[in-house]
């Protein structure tokens, strides 16, 4: 099954740090979504981005699409113990729009 | 209902038992997604319905696995002979559309355990 390359793994923080994830592919993809996971639970989805350098802001999360719709960052200003989870992304890729490939995640703990 | 719903949330089962997982997707969903989740594996696609096409089962590991989605609205996932690989939770997402563009609402889950 492909994978999108999530990273990194796991992160663990100090509440009030920013960080940033990232996920790659060498393929283009036609749209892109990130995810949040708690456990115990399925999937949130957060926000889903589809034109390439396109930027999307939900509070302190910023998600940025590549340019050449590689690859996408989500980044989250000023870390919360509530922020944590697991950090999903899933994409399309074109001609194939009804089937998400899904990356590992990043396992994200923020400490009080 | 006003989201995904899937029961039971836990199933223990013995190997070579058969199993019935079932997912009740959102009103007026019209597609209906089954993943699987393993630790380290990420999610793995099962199966998708959309409206009264035929289900895509590319993604179903062997025969011991179906699904069937009745109305197109509730739908089960059946495992036949369960064995310890199986262990994992079973995700159920429904979306509108079937478009990806509109995401997806996910259920909480089956753990099912083959002991």
């Amino acid at each position: 099954t492909q994978l999108l390359e999530q990273s990194p793994q796991f992160l663990s923080i100090q509440e009030g740090e920013n960080l940033t994830v990232y996920c790659n592919s060498s393929s283009v993809f036609s749209s892109l979504q990130w995810y949040r996971q708690e456990p115990g639970e399925g999937p949130v989805l957060l926000v889903t981005v589809v034109t390439g350098g396109e930027v999307k802001k939900l509070k302190r999360l910023t998600f940025q699409f590549g340019d050449a719709r590689k690859d996408s960052s989500l980044h989250i200003t000023a870390a919360q113990p509530g922020d944590t989870g697991l950090y999903l992304c899933a994409g399309s890729y074109p001609g194939n729009n009804r089937k998400l490939i899904w990356g590992l995640g990043t396992s994200l703990a923020v400490n009080p | 209902g006003a989201g995904v719903s899937q029961s039971p949330s836990n199933k223990v089962t013995e190997k070579g038992k058969d199993v019935e997982l079932r997912c009740d997707p959102i009103s007026g969903h019209t597609a209906l997604y089954w993943y699987r989740q393993s630790l380290g594996q990420g999610l793995e696609f099962l199966i998708y319905f959309q409206g009264n096409s035929a289900p895509d089962k590319s993604g179903l590991p062997s025969d011991r696995f179906s699904a069937e989605r009745t109305g197109g609205s509730v739908s089960t996932l059946t495992i036949q002979r369960t064995q310890q690989e199986d262990s994992a939770v079973y995700l159920c997402a429904s979306s509108s559309g079937g478009r990806e563009l509109y995401g997806y609402t996910f259920g909480s889950g089956t753990r099912l355990t083959v002991v």
